[in-house]
C-alpha cells in the first residue's frame, strides 16, 4: 500500500463514451500528477495540481479533462477518446515546499485504458 | 523546454556484472535529477536522487554521478541481482518549477542474465 490508490484498474470504452479515472492519495501531499505511459512515450506528464490549483497542462487534447476538488482527490475525466488514447494512466503526488519539494513522486498502479 | 536523453534502450549484463545507464538533459538551470525503478506490472519507485550541488551520491549497490558542465547523468549498479531487472527511468526537473515537475527519459529495460 503505497498511498496513492487509482480506479478503476481497467476501461475499456468505445470512442463516444465518457468515463472518468479516479485518483485518491493518503499521504497528506499537496500536489497531484497524472502521467501517460505507453510504448510510444514512457511516463509522459499530462497535468500538475499543487494545492489544488493547475499549474501544468503539458499541451494535452482537451478530451483529456482534469478535476482536483481537494488536495487529496483528482479526476480524469475522458469523452470523445481515441484509439491512439489507449495506455497506461498513472496518478502521482508528491509534498511541495514553498520553495523546493523533495522531488519524490508516488504513484500509484495505473488504470489501464483500452479505447475501441 | 526541458529535453531529457537516455541511453540505452535496453541493456542485458550477466549477473554480478555492472550495468550503466546514461542520460543528458537540456536545461541548464536544472538542479534535481532522479532515477525510478519499475518492475514488471508496477509502478515505478524512486531508487536515488542527486541535486545540482554534488557530483556524486551512493546507496548501497547504487550510484549515480552528474557532470553540470556537461549536462548529463549516469546510473551505475554494481553486483547485479536478478532482482535488479526492470525498467529504470532518468529526469529532470525543468529550471522554472519546483522540484516535482519532473520530466522523464525514455527508459532502459535492464535485464540480467542467470
Amino acid at each position: 500500500e503505497t498511498g496513492v490508490t487509482q480506479t478503476p484498474r481497467h476501461l475499456v470504452m468505445g470512442m463516444t463514451n465518457k468515463k472518468s479515472l479516479k485518483c485518491e492519495q493518503h499521504l497528506g501531499h499537496n500536489a497531484m500528477y497524472w502521467y501517460k505511459q505507453s510504448a510510444k512515450k514512457p511516463l509522459e506528464l499530462m497535468f500538475v495540481y499543487n494545492f489544488k490549483e493547475q499549474t501544468e497542462n503539458n499541451s494535452v487534447p482537451s478530451r483529456f479533462s482534469p478535476e482536483c476538488p481537494n488536495s487529496s482527490h483528482l479526476f480524469l475525466h475522458l469523452h470523445t477518446l481515441q484509439p491512439e488514447d489507449s495506455a497506461l494512466y498513472l496518478c502521482a503526488s508528491s509534498q511541495e515546499g514553498l520553495a523546493e519539494g523533495t522531488g519524490e513522486l508516488f504513484f500509484g498502479e495505473g488504470s489501464r485504458l483500452t479505447v475501441l | 523546454g526541458e529535453n531529457v536523453e537516455q541511453h540505452p534502450s535496453t541493456l542485458s549484463v550477466q549477473e554480478g556484472d555492472s550495468a550503466v545507464i546514461k542520460c543528458t538533459y537540456s536545461d541548464s538551470a536544472s538542479n534535481y535529477f532522479p532515477w525510478y525503478k519499475q518492475e514488471l506490472g508496477k509502478r515505478p519507485q524512486l531508487i536515488i536522487d542527486i541535486r545540482s550541488n554534488v557530483g556524486e551520491k551512493k546507496d548501497q549497490r547504487i550510484a549515480v554521478t552528474l557532470n553540470k558542465t556537461a549536462k548529463h547523468f549516469s546510473l551505475h549498479i554494481t553486483e547485479t541481482q536478478p532482482e535488479d531487472s526492470a525498467v529504470y527511468f532518468c529526469a529532470a526537473n525543468p529550471g522554472y518549477s519546483s522540484a516535482s515537475k519532473i520530466i522523464f527519459g525514455s527508459g532502459t529495460r535492464l535485464s540480467i542474465r542467470p
